[in-house]
């Protein structure tokens, strides 16, 4: 059983549309990071959430923290093709280790 | 400069033999981690270290020891190498008490 389930698994879109990546949990975290990775790299940091209700953006990305911080959503504007990857969350449950989410692998076709 | 690197890159070996894997970080962190990504990505934390002192040990199989001679480094060892040990291993670092993570571009296992 994912502690952190992610939808959706894939996502194949054209450019310049817009789409929305959801994780979800029953436990509530200290704080909930997204990460990016490419094909043969190692996952990149691209945003950490801690409040409840928290919304963060970066640039065309849009992250937000579910109330009870046991959720969030990462909506991508205007997608392009440099945006494919695989798009991470991850819970800190205070163990000084993450707990990964399953992942969504993104395809923005140009 | 790279901020955390793992040698090797690639490693293919076959099931018995024993292989160790080498991580560095120049971030000046106190916590450094092992994770292990399957072939369908999921990424699962096997060790965590605190300024060279085991602080996480996931159930993972005695044959993975990791090592950490100092707090740059986070080394794995992994006896008797098996089929199921094929994967990618990324070694991670972290500031003390956050908990963002910085990771290395990755070790790809392959056990024939």
């Amino acid at each position: 059983t994912q502690l952190l389930e992610q939808s959706p698994q894939f996502l194949s879109i054209q450019e310049g549309e817009n789409l929305t990546v959801y994780c979800n949990s029953s436990s509530v975290f200290s704080s909930l990071q997204w990460y990016r990775q490419e094909p043969g790299e190692g996952p990149v940091l691209l945003v950490t959430v801690v409040t409840g209700g928290e919304v963060k953006k970066l640039k065309r990305l849009t992250f937000q923290f579910g109330d009870a911080r046991k959720d969030s959503s990462l909506h991508i504007t205007a997608a392009q093709p440099g945006d494919t990857g695989l798009y991470l969350c991850a819970g800190d449950m205070g163990r000084r280790a993450l707990t990964f989410g399953s992942g969504t692998r993104l395809q923005v076709q140009p | 400069d790279t901020a955390v690197s793992q040698t090797p890159k690639y490693l293919v070996t076959q099931m018995g033999n024993d292989k160790s894997i080498k991580c560095e970080q120049n971030l000046g962190h106190d916590t450094m981690y092992w994770y292990k990504q399957d072939s369908k990505k999921f990424l699962k934390i096997m060790f965590s270290y605190n300024n060279k002192e085991l602080i996480i040990n996931e159930t993972v199989p005695n044959r993975f020891s990791p090592k950490s001679p100092d707090k740059a480094h986070l080394n794995l060892h992994i006896n008797s190498l098996e089929l199921g040990d094929s994967a990618v291993y990324f070694c991670a670092s972290s500031p003390q008490g956050r908990g963002e993570q910085y990771f290395g571009p990755g070790t790809r296992l392959t056990v024939t």
